[in-house]
C-alpha cells in the first residue's frame, strides 16, 4: 500500500532563506513521487516528479527534490525563498492506474 | 489548450440534496480522476474513469457516483448530501498509464458548500 507523510503542517521562512519541506513515503512498489503546489482558491500545479533515473529532480520556480530510497524520503528544497512561494505544498505517491495518494500538505509562509 | 476545466466554480446546497459536478479533461487525455479535498487536508481519491467505466474507487460511499462520456468528459454525482461533503472537488486528467506517462493535470476545482 502507498501512503505519504508530510512533517510540519506549517513552515515559515524569511525571504531569501532556504526552504525545506519534508515528505516521507511508504510504497510496496518502486515509487513514483510528485510535489504539487496549490495557491489559494486554485487547483494543484505540478512542481516536479520522480519516476526513474537521477535521484535529484529539478522542477519549476527553482524547486528541487531528492529521492532517497534508504530514507524513504522525497524532501522539497529551494535555496532562496521568494514571497511568491507562499502557498500550500503537497507530496504525492502514485499507486496503480495513476491513483494518487497525497500527504496532508504543508503551508509555506514567507516573511519579508 | 484550455487544460482541465470544471464547472461550476462554486455551489451551495442543503443537506439531503443532490449535486452534479462536471469536468472536461485536457486535450488528448482519456482518463479522469476525481478527488475530494476537505478544508486543511490533502486531496482524497474518489474514483477514476477510463473508457466510460469506473476503473478504480477510493473509500467513498455509494452516494458518490460518476460517469464518463464518449468525449472523455466526466460528471461526479453526490446524493443525499451531508454537511461533511463540503469540500473542494478536484478533477484530474491524464493519458492512460499504458502510454507511460503518469502525471495528472488538475482543474481549478469546484467548491461545494452544504448547509
Amino acid at each position: 500500500a502507498q501512503s505519504v507523510t508530510q512533517l510540519g503542517s506549517h513552515v515559515s521562512v524569511s525571504e531569501g532563506a532556504l526552504v525545506l519541506l519534508r515528505c516521507n513515503y511508504s510504497s510496496s512498489v518502486p515509487p513514483y513521487l510528485f510535489w504539487y503546489v496549490q495557491y489559494p482558491n486554485q487547483g494543484l500545479q505540478l512542481l516536479l516528479k520522480y519516476t526513474t533515473g537521477a535521484t535529484l529532480v529539478k522542477g519549476i520556480n527553482g524547486f528541487e527534490a531528492e529521492f532517497k530510497k534508504s530514507e524513504t524520503s522525497f524532501h522539497l528544497t529551494k535555496p532562496s525563498a521568494h514571497m511568491s512561494d507562499a502557498a500550500e505544498y503537497f507530496c504525492a505517491v502514485i499507486g496503480n492506474f495513476n491513483k494518487f495518494y497525497f500527504g496532508s500538505g504543508t503551508k509555506l509562509n514567507v516573511k519579508p | 489548450d484550455a487544460g482541465v476545466t470544471q464547472s461550476p466554480t462554486h455551489l451551495i446546497k442543503t443537506r439531503g440534496q443532490q449535486v452534479t459536478l462536471r469536468c472536461s479533461p485536457k486535450s488528448g487525455h482519456d482518463t479522469v480522476s476525481w478527488y475530494q479535498q476537505a478544508l486543511g487536508q490533502g486531496p482524497q481519491f474518489i474514483f477514476q474513469y477510463y473508457e466510460e467505466e469506473e476503473r478504480q474507487r477510493g473509500n467513498f460511499p455509494d452516494r458518490f457516483s460518476g460517469h464518463q462520456f464518449p468525449n472523455y468528459s466526466s460528471e461526479l454525482n453526490v446524493n443525499a448530501l451531508l454537511l461533511g461533503d463540503s469540500a473542494l472537488y478536484l478533477c484530474a486528467s491524464s493519458p492512460d498509464p499504458g502510454q507511460g506517462t503518469n502525471e495528472q493535470f488538475f482543474g481549478p476545482g469546484t467548491r461545494l458548500t452544504v448547509l
